[in-house]
Parts: structure tokens; sequence; C-alpha cells
């Protein structure tokens, strides 16, 4: 079976920096996505991991380490529309993706 | 016009009746997938489908069904509803090789 763990609640202020760990337990690991979900909308999709290391987009950074199990989601020079739930998803190599219960983000002026 | 559109976006019923939820999507993936979505529990992914002669059972399939009747259509099925199917369900479609989803916009479905 396949299982995720991150924090369940974030809080930070405007302008900081924050990170949102990830732990995964998964047999045939192929890779780890981020996403962002709003209240009342749609996930979208932040990154995507499949080799160890950083991935920069923007404002935002996903970290990978396999032999950990293990990934972090940066989000630097926060602003308050950056507050919501934030998902990381294992894709296994089957192809299929399994979220974790995410974590609420919230930004405070 | 969305590249993922799901049907119906609201849905009220009542315990025993059969529901249907239907998804399309005109990005041209092989790839789509059903998940549910209950507050404090995330995602969870009920069926998934790679070509429209490959249907997957997810984490959570037991009283679903899926049909897939084209490449573009992956529709949800809810035999006889009951109240804790109440939860907002998303569709998803994804190129082959990717980690990205592409979700609808969702559909709220409440069993009373």
């Amino acid at each position: 079976g396949q299982s995720l763990e991150q924090p369940s609640e974030v809080t930070a202020v405007e302008g900081a920096i924050v990170q949102i760990n990830c732990t995964y337990q998964t047999s045939g690991f192929y890779g780890l996505s981020w996403y962002q979900q709003h209240d009342g909308g749609a996930p979208t999709f932040l990154s995507y991991n499949a080799l160890d290391g950083l991935e920069e987009t923007g404002r935002f950074s996903s970290f990978l380490s396999r032999s950990d199990s293990y990934g972090y989601l940066l989000l630097q020079e926060l602003q308050m529309k950056d507050s919501a739930s934030y998902f990381c998803a294992v894709k296994s190599n089957t192809g299929k993706l399994i979220f974790g219960q995410g974590t609420t983000l919230q930004v405070k002026p | 016009d969305a590249d993922v559109t799901q049907t119906p976006r609201n849905r009220i019923t009542k315990t025993g009746k059969r529901i249907m939820l239907e998804c399309s999507q005109t990005k041209g993936h092989d790839r789509m997938y059903w998940y549910r979505q209950d507050p404090g529990l995330g995602l969870r992914l009920i069926y998934y489908s790679f070509d429209v002669k490959d249907i997957n059972k997810g984490e959570i399939s037991d009283g679903y069904s899926v049909s897939r009747q084209a490449q573009a259509k992956f529709s949800l099925s809810l035999e006889s509803a009951i109240p804790n199917q109440t939860a907002l369900y998303f569709c998803a479609t994804s190129a082959q090789g990717t980690g990205e989803l592409f979700f609808g916009e969702g559909s709220r479905l409440t069993v009373l």
C-alpha cells in the first residue's frame, strides 16, 4: 500500500518562507507531485519531482530525497493569496497518484 | 471552455437512488481518474483508467462503478447512493509519463 504524511496546518506571515514536508511509504515509487487548492476550487498542479534534488519554479520550490522517502515544498516571499491547502501526491510505477491529507497554510499580514 | 468538464456541478439525491457523474476532456489525454474529497481526508482515488479498455480500482472503489465510453469521457456511477457518499468528487486527466493531473471543477454530491 501507500501512505503519505504531511502536517495538517502551518501558519506564517506575509513575506516569510515556509516549508511543507511530506514523508511517504510506497512500493514502486515513481515521483512526488505537489498541488495547491483554494477553498471551493479544484486542485492545481505546482511541481513534480522524479529525481533527487530541488526544482524551482518562481517563488515555489520542491525537493525530493528518494533514499529518505521525503520531500518538501518551499514557498518564498509569502503572499496572502498563498493561503490555501497544499497536497503532496505519490506517483507509483502503476501510474496512479495517491494524495496526502493536505496541509492548510494560513498566511497572516 | 474548460479542458476537463464535470456534470452535474451540484446534485442532491436520496438514499438508494442511482447517480451518474460525468466527465469529459478536451486535452487528448489517455489517462483519467475519479477522486473523492472529504474534509480532512484529502483526495482519495476511486477508479482510474489508462485507455478505453483499461479500468482499475483505486483506494475506495466499493459502492462505485465507472465507464470509459471514449478516450474523452469517463463517468462515475453510484448504483445505490448512501449518505456517507456525500462528498466533493473530482475528475482528472493526465498525460503518460508525467506527475501532472488536470482537474475538473468538481461535482458536489449530497445524499439525504
